[in-house]
């Protein structure tokens, strides 16, 4: 069981482009969500996808957007990148909406 | 609105020693409490659950919890610490009730074990 996977695992990106990350959920998972961890803190929800829908989604501007395929992988999309989107961003997958998430090695983004 | 407090950004314990990591918790409704642990430049690993039941939760690698409704906390802890357990421990909470898999987190513990 290859576990929750994310890619690129490091990027650098200027002000104003924008990033896709990208993710594969574990297998039998159908659910994704994604969380952004600044450096020293917990992570944020960013939003959730189920069915190929966002479901819920966190206190995130519509910069951030989502995709989620028939095969339950998902992308992070940020445009207009500003340097405070410097983190590291979480993809954690479920059984459920509700069970608990697993979650990939994140991708570490670094806007200059 | 719900909230997640870890009060402790370092926790420091001799190997062998027992520890604990502290985490209180607000939210609406039943609390599905998660604690979890991340490893440098590493994602994070699940170690246990509190959804109902027994409050002393048992889960990976030796560690176990406590739930605490009265003052809604879910300690973490272990009878004998190792010096591999070092790393940063973050509590979190999904509110139970409402139709959200949203999970809050606290800002996260530094277990130190020394030798």
């Amino acid at each position: 069981d290859a576990g929750v996977t994310q890619s690129p695992t490091h990027l650098i990106k200027t002000r104003g482009q924008q990033v896709t990350l990208r993710c594969s959920p574990k297998s039998g998972h159908d659910t994704v969500s994604w969380y952004q961890q600044a450096l020293g803190q917990g992570p944020q929800f960013i939003f959730q996808y189920y069915e190929e829908e966002e479901r819920q989604r966190g206190n995130f501007p519509d910069r951030f957007s989502g995709h989620q395929f028939p095969n339950y992988s998902s992308e992070l999309n940020v445009n207009a990148l500003l340097l405070g989107d410097s983190a590291l961003y979480l993809c954690a997958s479920s059984l459920t909406p509700y069970t608990e998430a697993f979650f990939g090695q994140g991708t570490r983004l670094t806007v200059v | 609105a719900q909230s997640v407090a870890q009060p402790e950004d370092q926790v420091n314990v001799a190997e062998g020693n027992p520890l604990t990591v502290k985490c209180t918790y607000s939210v609406s409704g039943n609390p599905y409490l998660f604690w979890y642990v991340q490893y440098p430049n590493r994602g994070l690993q699940f170690l246990l659950k509190y959804i109902t039941g027994d409050n002393l939760v048992k889960g990976s690698y030796g560690f176990e919890a406590e739930f605490n409704k009265s003052q809604t906390s879910f300690h973490l802890k272990k009878p004998s610490a190792l010096v591999s357990d070092s790393a940063l421990y973050f509590c979190a909470v999904r509110d139970g009730s409402g139709n959200t898999g949203k999970l809050i987190f606290g800002q996260g513990t530094t277990l130190q074990v020394k030798p």
